[in-house]
């Protein structure tokens, strides 16, 4: 079965410290997307990849960077220069963002809960 | 600027009872509208909706959408706990997703 992968599933690490975040998608889609998901303020994005050695920033890119090397693997690190990172991280993929209106929704992985202490 | 509200932020039931949850959206060059039900982890697909007036269903839930008051609503009827969830409302527009903060629905037995 096709689907998003996210690894670990729970993550804590000490102030100062950076940490990536894997996601991996077997579903053949061109777009990956990083959300974070903080309570009372729904998913907000951090960044997006169109294609392989190409990605876009979001809204809240600030502290974070990616890579795109494969089409199967957007991996997100958070860097110490993010203030405040304790949040669930979603990773998200589309076969193409616009193509969206002819049924391409975008399809999530289980998430990344990350706790910096 | 491009955004999604949904309301209510929280709603509890009881079981049997119908619920209508809404989203308003303001994007630039509108396409469809998707709603997801989050139970924890990973959001699940629920509906698109790219034309006014028609109603998507799916069981006991529904989805309608309003492109001349720019708005959405999905209905719940004869809830059950398992409705328990954070339902999500997104709008696509130029190469990312706009979503609302979402409704929290608990649904007690």
């Amino acid at each position: 079965d096709g689907g998003i992968t996210q690894s670990p599933k729970y993550l804590f690490r000490k102030e100062g410290q950076n940490v990536t975040l894997s996601c991996e998608q077997n579903l053949n889609h061109d777009a990956m997307y990083w959300y974070r998901q903080d309570p009372g303020q729904g998913l907000r994005l951090i960044y997006y990849s169109q294609i392989v050695n190409d990605f876009q920033k979001g809204d809240i890119a600030e502290g974070y960077s990616v890579s795109r090397e494969k089409k199967e693997s957007f991996p997100l690190t958070v860097t110490s220069a993010q203030k405040n990172p304790t949040a669930f991280y979603l990773c998200a993929s589309s076969i193409q963002a616009h193509h969206v209106d002819v049924g391409s929704p975008l399809h999530f992985g289980n998430g990344t809960r990350l706790t910096v202490t | 600027e491009d955004k999604v509200v949904q309301s209510p932020l929280s709603l509890v039931v009881h079981e049997g009872d119908t619920v209508t949850l809404n989203c308003s959206y303001e994007v630039t060059n509108f396409r469809s509208l998707l709603w997801y039900k989050q139970e924890k982890k990973a959001p699940t697909f629920l509906f698109m909706l790219t034309s006014s007036g028609i109603e998507k269903k799916s069981g006991r839930l529904s989805s309608i959408l309003d492109k001349k008051e720019l708005f959405s609503i999905l209905n719940i009827t004869v809830t059950q706990t398992g409705d328990s969830a954070v339902y999500l409302c997104a709008a696509p527009t130029g190469n990312q997703f706009y979503f609302g903060t979402g409704t929290s629905l608990t649904v007690i037995p």
